[in-house]
């Protein structure tokens, strides 16, 4: 039943470490996308990947890197993790068929750097 | 660049009665959606209300309704008889439909006092 569903839901690591967040949602959407939610709560857009081709990069790190290996999956992967990264993420989707355009938002996924 | 400000960090209201938190917007996009998001403690993002720029009526949801006013270029959200279940964080939010560009703004606390 779960519209965007991201694992895990919490993620500790050590500084220098890489680690992946998997995004999947069943919502037969086409676009979908990375948030990162920092400290004081802004939300910032990170990524959008429609079909296959990313058509947002937000001047991110390239330590972080989007891969989509179809249309239902973003994944996050983060390389050499630094204090600062530390946050909560988001993923999303959408389609431009739904009504309102509104985003679907996974339940978000918080990453501590240690 | 978009620009979505919200400047209320805080709001209190009293259940049962309305209240309204404010979102103002800058864009030189013609064709736009403005969005309001819910985010309780536990951390999820819900969609509320959308208003697309082209719309003439203000849209409503339940309790929830947007007053749009292009020409101030504001979105303000009215909750009518709050509950304590609408204490969260509140974020506006614009959408470059064409672009499919999405920016939140920093969010307002609102708390429902019994």
């Amino acid at each position: 039943d779960t519209a965007v569903s991201q694992t895990p839901k919490y993620l500790v690591t050590q500084m220098g470490n890489d680690k992946s967040i998997k995004c999947e949602q069943n919502l037969g959407h086409d676009t979908m996308y990375w948030y990162k939610q920092d400290s004081k709560k802004f939300l910032k857009i990170m990524f959008s990947y429609n079909n296959k081709e990313l058509i947002i990069n937000e001047t991110v790190p390239n330590r972080f890197s989007p891969k989509s290996p179809d249309k239902a999956h973003l994944n996050l992967h983060i390389n050499s993790l630094e204090l600062g990264d530390s946050a909560v993420y988001f993923c999303a989707s959408s389609s431009i068929d739904t009504g309102n355009n509104e985003q679907f938002f996974g339940p978000g996924t918080r990453l501590t750097v240690l | 660049a978009q620009k979505i400000t919200q400047t209320q960090p805080g709001m209190f209201v009293q259940e049962k009665e309305a209240v309204t938190l404010d979102c103002t917007y800058d864009t030189s996009d013609q064709s736009y959606g403005l969005f309001w998001y819910k985010q309780p403690s536990s951390g999820e993002m819900i969609f509320l209300i959308y208003q697309g720029s082209y719309d003439e009526q203000n849209a409503t949801e339940g309790r929830y309704s947007l007053n749009f006013q292009k020409a101030r270029k504001s979105a303000n959200l009215v909750i009518s008889a709050s509950q304590l279940g609408d204490s969260a964080m509140y974020f506006c939010a614009m959408r470059d439909l064409l672009r499919d560009d999405m920016r939140f703004g920093a969010g307002t606390r609102l708390t429902v006092k019994p």
